[in-house]
């Protein structure tokens, strides 16, 4: 059974600019959580989506949004990219029951230069 | 004060040694448990996951819950040097939202 996989898996941006990310999760999961992970914040949650509806959301500025397609694929968005947004984002789906665990993607590397 | 609290490290042992990582938790409405690793350059890998109080082992592995303190603990018994890695624990309230302390590095040493 295929893993959850992120593409890219490194970008480059420079400020101002916005940048999509893109989520496969595994076969079966319809539940897609985004993380950003940072060395000084560890990880801390973004949003999840859950049959195309954002369910829970994190204490991230409306910067950041996302979105799910039918097939459960999941895309995150970073507009107006600021120095502070350098950070690997994680991606990780479940069954979305909230009793079964969240496996996770080996993530997109990001650098805003 | 933080949701998860969780000893950054690092920590370095001598291979075959009996490793404990640990974390303290403040909400009571955390249900769900979970030990993830995650070597350089990849995402977390999911080790251990548990609901109630009390033990569970799988293999070197040993995750501990004490709900009444709201601890957790994780054991690696005879420790590789392919256990070295950063170690998270993490919660989970009923939601998807996971809630992560900040990891600990672990080294083992052949």
């Amino acid at each position: 059974k295929a893993g959850v996989t992120q593409t890219p898996r490194y970008l480059i941006k420079t400020r101002g600019q916005q940048v999509t990310l893109s989520c496969s999760p595994i076969s079966g999961h319809r539940s897609v959580s985004w993380y950003q992970q940072t060395p000084g914040q560890g990880l801390q949650f973004l949003f999840e989506y859950f049959s195309e509806t954002q369910r829970n959301k994190g204490n991230f500025p409306g910067r950041f949004s996302g979105r799910q397609f039918s097939n459960s694929r999941s895309e995150m968005n970073v507009s107006t990219l600021e120095l502070g947004d350098s950070a690997l984002y994680l991606c990780a789906s479940s069954s979305g029951t909230g009793d079964q665990p969240q496996h996770f993607g080996d993530g997109t590397r990001l650098s805003i230069l | 004060q933080k949701e998860v609290e969780q000893d950054p490290g690092p920590l370095s042992v001598p291979e075959g040694a009996i490793v404990s990582l640990n974390c303290t938790y403040s909400n009571s409405a955390f249900q769900y448990f979970m030990w993830y690793r995650q070597y350089s350059r990849k995402g977390p890998e999911l080790l251990m996951y548990t609901y109630s109080s009390g033990n569970k082992e799988d293999g070197r592995f040993t995750a501990q819950v004490d709900k009444s303190s709201k601890y957790i603990s994780l054991f690696i018994r005879d420790s590789q040097p392919s256990d070295s890695a950063t170690y998270l624990c993490a919660t989970q309230g009923g939601s998807e939202k996971l809630v992560f302390g900040k990891g600990t590095k672990l080294t083992v040493n052949p």
